[in-house]
């Protein structure tokens, strides 16, 4: 099966600018996350969504983060203003609620440097 | 807030050398996950041990737990140079949402 794809790869922006992130699951993944891992430490979850509604928002800065996912497939990750702490990798990542032996798949990631 | 601490950071050994590196949480789970990540890319699922279970073996990774101790550790053996990468534990208390650790880095020397 095709893995999770997201893009771009890599983003440079300014702070305060304005920056969006894109996640494809995989098919029939019905659960998306996506995390924040900052440089040298463990992935944190931002939000889950089950299908397109949002399970668990409580760690999403919502004052700068918003995500949506729009018809229970695509996702995007938006941050505006973003500030030079927002630096991290993005992380998406999708699991088929009927197989939960194998974990997450997580995409390769959107790294994101604020200057 | 990070639920499991990987121990130790970072790992240094041989080629065909044995790696363990163990995961401490806090709060009870419903289970824990271990996690790959090469540099530059994403998590790799390894293998998910399940509260009731003490062992779980995949290929050349052993995994234990220990709910008393709020433990678990991953052994690698026979180490190869592909084997170099950082791991993580996740765990979860409702088998729903999973917290993941801090991370080993290991490094096998060729």
């Amino acid at each position: 099966e095709a893995g999770v794809a997201q893009s771009p790869r890599y983003k440079i922006i300014e702070k305060r600018q304005s920056v969006a992130f894109w996640c494809n699951p995989i098919s029939g993944h019905a659960t998306l996350y996506w995390y924040q891992q900052i440089l040298g430490q463990g992935p944190k979850l931002l939000i889950q969504f089950q299908n397109n509604g949002v399970v668990d928002d409580s760690q999403l800065p919502k004052d700068r983060f918003s995500a949506e996912r729009l018809k229970g497939v695509d996702s995007t990750l938006k941050i505006q203003p973003a500030k030079l702490e927002d630096s991290a990798v993005y992380l998406c990542a999708s699991r088929s609620p009927g197989r939960v032996d194998y974990g997450y798949t997580f995409g390769s990631g959107t790294r994101l440097t604020v200057v | 807030s990070q639920q499991g601490e990987e121990d130790p950071q970072a790992l240094s050994i041989q080629e065909g050398e044995n790696a363990t590196m163990n995961c401490s949480y806090k709060t009870s789970i419903n289970n824990l996950q271990w996690y790959r990540q090469n540099s530059g890319r994403g998590l790799v699922h390894l293998i998910l041990i399940r509260s009731n279970e003490r062992e779980k073996h995949s290929g050349r990774l052993r995994v234990t737990l220990d709910t008393s101790k709020k433990s678990s550790s991953l052994l690698i053996t026979a180490s190869r140079a592909a084997d170099t990468a950082s791991y993580f534990c996740a765990t979860s208390p409702s088998g729903y949402k999973y917290i993941f650790g801090t991370g080993t880095r290991l490094k096998v020397l060729a």
